[in-house]
């Protein structure tokens, strides 16, 4: 299995400023026939499904804002909140499907 | 727009079968070249994927569970079904259905369920 970490726990960030989530994996999750990390992001609010809003490491899902950015390759992974909005709040996920779909174990973002 | 809703028991024995059906609406299992997930969340935990299964039959299972898990698909219901035998406490958790966006290989998931609540105890 490729294990996925992620850091931090949790963050607390100031309305209005940027949230940095990390997220490592043990082996490369680079798909050499097309070039593309297979690193997906989730949100999930209390109560509620995960949400996907990013695939690809980089695509952001149709109707995602655009303040939600991924990055990164290889093994070495971030999801960058521009400007934290209130409704923000919730733990994100970082998957990768490059083999057997494995999920990092959740950062928590708070106001 | 595709729509996903588990349906099952929410208390099961320890030793016994969990058995969990989701509903898909607004798409047909039947025609579709996607492949149907389950992955589960113990309470205040991480996510772990189940497994995969596609209309014809083909499933694909986490290594970990493998042993236990038995998916299918049952197209004139537009349903499809999870088995997971000899359930301990471990077991518990929430259990989501999902689609699974790849084709030939497990991809991300853009539509879940909302959910159910499954506990294993005496």
């Amino acid at each position: 299995d490729i294990v996925m970490t992620q850091s931090p726990d949790s963050l607390a960030v100031s309305l209005g400023e940027r949230a940095t989530i990390n997220c490592k994996s043990s082996k490369s999750v680079l798909l050499y026939s097309n070039n593309k990390n297979c690193l997906a992001w989730y949100q999930q609010k209390p109560g509620q499904p995960p949400k996907l809003l990013i695939y690809w490491a980089s695509i952001r899902e149709s109707g995602v804002p655009d303040r939600f950015r991924g990055s990164g390759s290889g093994t070495d992974f971030t999801l960058t909140i521009s400007s934290l909005q209130a409704e923000d709040v919730a733990v994100y996920y970082c998957q990768q499907y490059h083999s057997s779909p494995t999920f990092g174990q959740g950062t928590k973002v708070e106001i | 727009q595709v729509q996903l809703q588990e349906s099952g028991p929410g208390l099961v024995k320890p030793s016994q079968t969990l058995s969990l059906t989701c509903t898909v609406s607004g798409a047909s299992i039947g025609s579709s070249d996607f492949h149907w997930t389950w992955i589960r969340q113990p309470a205040g935990k991480g996510l772990e994927w189940i497994g995969r299964v596609h209309t014809t039959g083909n499933s694909y299972y986490n290594p970990s569970l493998q042993s236990r898990v038995t998916m299918s698909v049952d197209p004139s219901k537009n349903q499809f079904s999870l088995n997971l035998r000899s359930v301990t406490a471990a077991d518990t958790a929430i259990y989501y259905c999902a689609r699974d966006e790849g084709l030939a290989v497990p991809r991300w998931f853009e539509r879940w369920g909302q959910g159910t609540l499954v506990i294993v105890s005496s």
